[in-house]
């Protein structure tokens, strides 16, 4: 029973590069997050989404970034022209519902360094 | 948005000491979460606090719901190495986390 799935785990990107986050969610799992995390911080959310639908988009930069969640396969993140700054822990968590109390599944994370 | 502020933000102590955490927000929350996130992993659900008022018991670990269910606290009784640790709360009706509390247990 496979967890929530991130790859690749660490990715290494020049400036002005496109940098692809893969995420697969957990069996049975619609609802997708992704968080930002900087080193000794917390998660700062980005995006949540569902199959198909991009429901709350309000934490994620307006420009460069980007999310989707497709029919098949997993939810993909996308950095394009990446900064130094987007150097950073991307987190993904998958959960069964919106909300009452249903608990989000994380994975271990893709490390980007921007060089 | 509801905003989430969490206390104290880096804690050290010895090992079998007692210590508590808190998440504190002006807003009113359906239910709370809690996770810890040890280094190079991601968080992990210790539980999840629905009734104001509420008591969690988990080992060692005690989480209350407060009454007006706007905050919440983590006790730790007896602290282990192994509890070290980044410590968030996250409100469930958006899934925004608080800053986190950086646990560090001395053997």
């Amino acid at each position: 029973n496979a967890g929530v799935m991130q790859n690749p785990r660490h990715l290494v990107r020049r400036r002005g590069q496109e940098a692809r986050l893969r995420c697969s969610p957990m069996k049975g799992h619609s609802h997708v997050y992704w968080y930002r995390q900087l080193p000794e911080e917390g998660l700062k959310f980005m995006v949540y989404l569902q199959k198909e639908n991009i429901i709350d988009e309000s934490g994620m930069p307006k420009e460069r970034f980007s999310a989707e969640f497709p029919k098949e396969g997993p939810s993909i993140l996308r950095i394009q022209q990446v900064v130094r700054g987007d150097s950073a822990a991307y987190f993904c968590a998958s959960s069964r519902g919106r909300t009452g109390g249903s608990p989000l599944h994380f994975g271990n994370g893709t490390r980007l360094t921007v060089t | 948005t509801q905003l989430l502020e969490q206390s104290p933000q880096f804690l050290s102590i010895q090992e079998g000491e007692n210590l508590t955490v808190y998440c504190n927000s002006s807003s009113v929350f359906s239910s709370l979460q809690w996770y810890r996130q040890e280094p190079g992993e991601g968080p992990v659900l210790l539980v999840t606090v629905v009734t104001g008022g509420e008591v969690k018991k988990l080992k060692r670990l005690t989480f209350q719901f407060g009454d007006a269910r706007k905050d919440s606290s983590l006790h730790i009784t007896a602290a282990q190495p192994g509890d070290t640790g980044l410590y968030l709360c996250a409100g469930d009706d958006d899934m925004r986390f608080g800053a986190g509390t950086r646990l560090t247990v001395k053997p």
